[in-house]
């Protein structure tokens, strides 16, 4: 079973559209969590932790289930501009090294 | 924000040659500097961790031989892959950990590399 696991997509939404992705991580000593963005051959860009209490930027939202080892990234109102790879990241604590899930693809159209 | 660089971003090289990638902070102190490798539609896989000043810290199934680390400085770290073939090709990242404030990993823009 690997450690992150997301759903591949790709998720073709329409501009406007709110779009949630799921992710699970295996392993339950994690301590802190993740999403990055990465577009197309680019370095991944963090866009938001993830906290207990879930937390919301903007037209994001995060959402972390620690008994379900379950994490949730919402968006809403989606633009074109989000369209890329959303990556679900795990530290577990140890020397701070991250474990990347797989990602999953989001193509916003008009 | 923080800045971390590249280079160079990228490189052709020939079968059995070396080729060394560099990693620079340029507006912060990173003790701590990782390694990424990411294949085509596949996730980034944590190749090493660099630690100024010690030897580094290879993940399950990477040759420290092959994939050698330097991190000689606060603010540069260098991967050096060895008689590369072209399995190597990759799209290689680096990231840097600050040692003080905001302790979260800035990531480089990345370094592809192929093979011929």
């Amino acid at each position: 079973r690997k450690e992150v696991e997301q759903d591949p997509g790709p998720f073709n939404v329409p501009e406007g559209a709110t779009v949630a992705f799921n992710c699970t991580y295996s392993n339950s000593a994690s301590q802190s969590f993740f999403w990055y963005r990465q577009d197309c051959r680019k370095e991944p860009k963090l866009l938001m932790s993830v906290y207990s209490s879930g937390n919301e930027d903007g037209r994001f939202t995060a959402q972390l289930n620690r008994a379900s080892q379950y994490i949730s990234l919402l968006i809403r109102d989606s633009k074109l501009s989000d369209s890329a790879t959303y990556l679900c990241v795990v530290n577990t604590g140890t020397a701070s090294k991250l474990t990347f899930g797989t990602g999953t693809r989001l193509q916003v159209t008009l | 924000g923080a800045v971390v660089s590249q280079h160079p971003s990228w490189v052709i090289c020939k079968s059995g040659t070396s080729v060394k990638i560099e990693c620079r902070s340029l507006d912060f102190q990173a003790t701590t500097m990782f390694w990424y490798r990411q294949f085509p539609k596949q996730s980034l896989m944590l190749m090493a961790t660099s630690n100024e000043g010690s030897k580094a810290t290879y993940e399950q199934g990477v040759e420290k031989d092959k994939f050698l680390i330097n991190h000689a400085s606060l603010t540069l770290s260098t991967l050096t892959v060895t008689s590369a073939h072209p399995e190597d090709s990759s799209f290689y990242i680096c990231s840097a950990r600050a040692t003080s404030g905001k302790r979260e990993q800035y990531f480089g823009p990345g370094t592809r590399l192929t093979v011929t």
